[in-house]
């Protein structure tokens, strides 16, 4: 079935690192996907999403490509800040992956 | 624009009990869907409303149910509680889910109810 697989946590960083969450999809078609956040205590919201091959979702400083040839749309940050702190999930429709907690520290 | 909302945040039940909690979607979202969240299984799909009509199912067991209303609000229901049932259970509206993967809309999610079965 149509799915994705997220790179597993925790991962730790110092503020200004750089951030890099893999994510691949396995589908049939060409879906949208998307990164949602969940900060402490929160429910999840969008972060980015990408409709079609090549496109680049982007927001708050973080990027993502939909990369058909590799079924893939990673999520990147050049400079992350301890705001940052928060699980990190890559999506496709209904399949969740299973979340990446992402810690900065100052 | 008001948010996704969820009722109750809270609940504690015992064991075998029924519960049903509650969410209503951003206004003009027809779509509503369910997910349950855990720390060992992590975000898991229930099931997804379209126009008062169940349109997607996840992988669980008829204890778990759901229905919508005209105005978009929906419910879900569990019957017979396990202990297993503990969890938080997440609410997403979106303007639509397509029958398609290339059709899905991002989805708004309400803060989740957090239910506890002992």
């Amino acid at each position: 079935g149509d799915s994705v697989t997220q790179m597993e946590g925790p991962v730790t960083l110092s503020e200004e690192a750089f951030l890099t969450i893999n994510c691949t999809y396995t589908a049939t078609g060409y879906p949208s996907l998307f990164w949602y956040v969940q900060y402490p205590g929160e429910g999840l919201q969008l972060l980015l999403k990408a409709t079609k091959a090549d496109d680049k979702g982007s927001n708050k400083g973080f990027e993502a490509t939909y990369r058909k040839e590799t079924t893939s749309f990673h999520l990147e940050k050049g400079s992350v800040q301890v705001s940052d702190s928060a699980v990190y999930f890559c999506a496709l429709s209904t399949s969740f992956g299973a979340g990446t907690t992402v810690t900065v520290r100052a | 624009k008001a948010g996704v909302t969820q009722t109750p945040r809270y609940l504690i039940k015992t064991r075998g009990q029924q519960v049903t909690l509650s969410c209503s979607p951003i206004s003009g979202h027809r779509s509503v869907s369910w997910y349950q969240q855990t720390p060992g299984q992590g975000l898991q799909f229930l099931f997804e409303y379209f126009s008062e009509t169940q349109r997607n199912k996840g992988n669980f067991p008829g204890r778990f149910s759901g229905r919508q209303f005209s105005n978009s609000r929906s419910e879900m229901n569990v019957s017979t509680l396990e202990l297993g049932d503990s969890a938080l259970y997440l609410c997403a509206s979106s303007l639509a889910m397509g029958k398609s993967l290339a059709e899905s809309y991002e989805q708004y999610f309400g803060p989740g109810t957090r239910l506890t079965v002992t």
